[in-house]
């Protein structure tokens, strides 16, 4: 299957501070990836879609501002969070479809980026 | 109500065992259906397409039934590997809108 990759794989970062967190297709070009989040213990909860060359779309209540999210080529989406709190500590996972597969509908996974935030 | 609900378990089975999972979805409009796993704090990596006419994988078998909205995943002789979270997926509209269940803990015991 596609390969998805995050970096870093974890963060830990004192309270306002922004952490960059990076998505990568490695072998195919993904003109849309997810963000989720996952709280423990809790479903994995969509953020937003990245659209390379355009703006994020943004699930209802998730801040656009705070989480910011940029597609800048085919193969990178970038998630940062500003101003990080301690409720913002999370697993973030960013997926990707293939349109190269079969079924254009599953998605592939990053390996998540746990953040702490102190 | 949740869009796609699971039984969140923990099933504890011995090795060996067969178990079942259910899940059910509320949105009628919904396309597709998956089951990915869930290992502890790792990512979902998907396990099985749905499909209406059911399908098998080895040990494992997805089944779908429209009518009443469920879907199953059957585990056959189960292995202590097995032990994971399984996420029940389903995708609604056109648009693909991906829709997550909280997912059904197994724990598979010597």
């Amino acid at each position: 299957g596609a390969v998805v990759s995050q970096h870093p794989s974890w963060v830990i970062c004192k309270s306002g501070t922004s952490v960059k967190i990076e998505c990568r297709s490695l072998d195919f070009q993904a003109t849309t990836m997810f963000w989720y989040r996952q709280f423990p213990k809790q479903s994995l909860m969509l953020m937003a879609t990245s659209n390379e060359g355009s703006k994020a779309t943004y699930e209802q209540g998730v801040e656009k501002d705070k989480f910011l999210i940029n597609h800048a080529s085919l193969t990178l989406s970038t998630l940062t969070v500003t101003s990080a709190h301690p409720e913002d500590s999370s697993f973030y996972i960013c997926s990707a479809r293939d349109p190269g597969q079969g079924r254009t509908d599953t998605q592939y996974f990053g390996p998540g980026t746990r953040l702490t935030v102190l | 109500r949740k869009e796609v609900e699971q039984d969140p378990g923990p099933f504890n089975v011995p090795e060996g065992a067969t178990v079942a999972f259910n899940c059910t979805y509320s949105n009628s409009a919904s396309q597709s259906f998956f089951w990915y796993r869930q290992d502890c704090r790792k990512e979902p990596k998907l396990l099985m397409s749905v499909y209406s006419s059911g399908n098998e994988d080895g040990r494992f078998t997805a089944q779908l039934n429209r009518a009443s909205q469920y879907i199953s995943l059957l585990i056959r002789d189960s292995k202590l590997s097995d032990s994971a979270t399984y996420l029940c997926v389903v995708n609604v509209g056109g648009g693909f809108k991906t829709i997550f269940g909280a997912g059904t803990r197994l724990f598979v015991k010597a």
